[in-house]
This record gives structure tokens, C-alpha cells and sequence, in this order.
């Protein structure tokens, strides 16, 4: 059965600074792979997502996410955040239902 | 079209009450798909329905819970005799056929079960 890690549970990153976020995923064929991102709450919004093509992908946001076939991993990258990024962030893949992440929970100090 | 809808968005009951929560996807997406959400967790499936079909129910799915979509339109969730484990977003989500679509998600229904 397809999965998703993310090692990360917690990440307090400063205003101005690059945040990566990491995403392990398990699963037998071409992957797709989604990030989603959860205000307090709210519902989920698409970021971006992968499942062909080249494997830099951007999103919405100032968000880009590469996808590293030899690592099993979909990392999720801002060169700058800013302090509306604070939010939790969800990897997630589709085999033909979405199967997310625990979630990583990101804090951003002035 | 204004996304996927739910309602209500906040709901209290206490322990024994039935509930039913109300979700209505965007028009044109055939799949609409069921969440539980519990705090500090991801997103757990529950059921999904292709048009009025509903294909798949996840074993947290207990026979305390249906679901129904009628007419492969809105759809209903709902929990008979809630337990104070029922407590937990329910999120409902929509989209095309096809694994490549992202889901457009709902803002979900915060149960609280008292």
C-alpha cells in the first residue's frame, strides 16, 4: 500500500529565512504526490504536485517541491518565508485515494 | 463556482446524539470523498463515492456511520449514537476522475462531542 513520511514533526523557522520541509514516500509504480497546506481551522489547499515531467516543480505560493526518485523523497522548499507561511503542511500520495502525512508543523518568528 | 461546501461548520452534541454533516462538492467533479481529521494527525480516509456509488468505506468507517450521495451530487455523513472518540474535523473533498487531480477540499465540520 502507497504511504508518506515526514520525519519532521515541528519546524520554527525565521521570517526571511529558506524553509525545507521533507517528505519519504513508499509506493511500487510512478508515484503522484501532492503538498497541501491547513490553516488553523481550515480545509486543505493544493500547493503543488508531482507525477510526471521534470521533477522541480512550483506551486502556488513561492513554494517548489523535487522529486528524487532514488530517495523516495518529494522535499518542499521557500527560499523565503514569510510570517503567513506559519500553517501545518501535508505530504500526501494518490494510488487512487490520497493518503497523506502526519503533518509538519511549521512556526515562523518575527 | 464556489468550491466544495460544508455545513455546519462547528457542531456540538452530546454523547448518544445522531448527527449529520452536509457536503457539497464542485458541480462538475464526480468523486467526492470523505475525511476524518483528529489533532496533530494528517487526513484519514473514509469513504469515497464515484457519481452516486459509494466504492470504498475505510475500516474506521464503523457501522455506527453512513454515508450516502444521492443522485451523485451533494453528499451526507452521518454518525449514529456519537461517541467522545467521534470528536474530530470531518473534511470533505471533490475531483475528477483520475490520480493526477489534486482534491479541492472543503473547510470541513469541527464535531464536539460532549
Amino acid at each position: 500500500a502507497q504511504s508518506v513520511t515526514q520525519p519532521d514533526i515541528h519546524i520554527t523557522v525565521s521570517e526571511g529565512a529558506s524553509l525545507e520541509l521533507r517528505c519519504n514516500y513508499s509506493y511500487g509504480a510512478t508515484p503522484y504526490l501532492f503538498w497541501y497546506v491547513q490553516s488553523p481551522g481550515q480545509g486543505l489547499q493544493l500547493l503543488l504536485k508531482y507525477f510526471s515531467g521534470d521533477t522541480l516543480v512550483q506551486g502556488i505560493k513561492g513554494f517548489e517541491a523535487e522529486f528524487k526518485r532514488s530517495q523516495s523523497s518529494f522535499n518542499l522548499r521557500k527560499p523565503s518565508v514569510h510570517w503567513s507561511d506559519a500553517a501545518e503542511y501535508f505530504c500526501a500520495v494518490n494510488d487512487y485515494k490520497l493518503s497523506f502525512g502526519a503533518g509538519t508543523t511549521v512556526t515562523v518568528r518575527a | 463556482d464556489t468550491g466544495v461546501s460544508q455545513d455546519p461548520r462547528h457542531k456540538i452534541t452530546k454523547r448518544g446524539q445522531n448527527v449529520t454533516f452536509r457536503c457539497d462538492p464542485i458541480s462538475e467533479h464526480n468523486r467526492l470523498y470523505w475525511y476524518r481529521q483528529t489533532l496533530g494527525q494528517g487526513p484519514e480516509f473514509l469513504t469515497y463515492f464515484q457519481n452516486e456509488a459509494q466504492l470504498e468505506k475505510s475500516r474506521l468507517l464503523s457501522d455506527r456511520f453512513s454515508a450516502e450521495r444521492p443522485k451523485g451530487s451533494f453528499s451526507t455523513l452521518e454518525i449514529q449514537r456519537t461517541e467522545q472518540g467521534d470528536s474530530a474535523m470531518y473534511l470533505c473533498a471533490s475531483s475528477l476522475e483520475g490520480r493526477g487531480d489534486g482534491y479541492t477540499f472543503g473547510s470541513g465540520t469541527r464535531l464536539t462531542v460532549v
